[in-house]
């Protein structure tokens, strides 16, 4: 069964300063999908960011860049430039068709954002 | 276009009741998932619809839940009776093709 483990319950950063949200997952499949969820006070889960594991190029998507190393089963987030918009409940996620593309969520790691 | 709409936003029951929760998915989308987030832990899988069929229920944690799917179009998903351990956020997705979900903002169910 794929697992996916946040290993960060709680971070913190200060405004304009980068952070990394770490993530590892564990599956025997070779081609999948990765994913970054935030959940900010609203509740709405909204996507950060996707990489698909044939894909060697990390994705980025304006401040929010990864670090995907598939050998290692690792998927981190970097923030960069952190504005206090980005304080919210982070969620990494893994995906596989075998599994009709349901995802499988880490437990989250919430992020704070000081001014 | 509209989101995924899910209703109520909250709902407080006491234990042994029933309570239906309902997703309205955006318009055209075939998969339709549902889960589920118990305080403090990870986000569950429930099940997966595709149109109106069930395609993978096997994350429904006993027989008092119930899901449907109505004519491919919204879902509802019926709990009953419902116990302590049934609290948390329920989430709502939908998609057309294989991923590129949008979620619902959840229903946070208490049970006293």
């Amino acid at each position: 069964a794929q697992t996916v483990t946040q290993s960060q319950p709680e971070m913190s950063v200060q405004e304009a300063e980068t952070v990394t949200l770490s993530c590892t997952y564990d599956t025997s499949e070779s081609d999948y999908y990765l994913f970054w969820y935030k959940q900010p006070p609203s509740r709405q889960m909204i996507l950060v960011i996707r990489q698909e594991a044939y894909k060697q190029q990390n994705a980025t998507e304006n401040r929010f860049s990864v670090n995907f190393q598939k050998a290692a089963k690792s998927f981190s987030l970097k923030i960069s430039d952190s504005q206090l918009g980005d304080a919210a409940m982070y969620f990494c996620a893994y995906t596989h068709s075998n599994s009709g593309y349901a995802l499988n969520f880490g437990k989250g790691t919430s992020l704070l954002v000081t001014p | 276009e509209a989101g995924v709409t899910q209703f109520p936003s909250h709902s407080v029951i006491e234990k042994g009741q029933t309570v239906t929760l309902r997703c309205d998915p955006i318009s055209g989308h075939d998969n339709l998932y549902w889960y589920r987030r118990v305080m403090g832990k990870e986000i569950k899988f429930l099940l997966h619809f595709v149109k109106e069929s069930k395609q993978d229920e096997s994350g429904m944690p006993n027989n008092r839940f119930l899901a449907e799917r109505t004519g491919g179009t919204y879902s509802t998903l019926k709990v009953q009776p419902a116990e302590l351990e049934d609290s948390g956020v329920y989430f709502c997705a939908s998609s057309q093709g294989s991923f590129g979900y949008t979620f619902g903002s959840g229903t946070r169910l208490t049970v006293v």
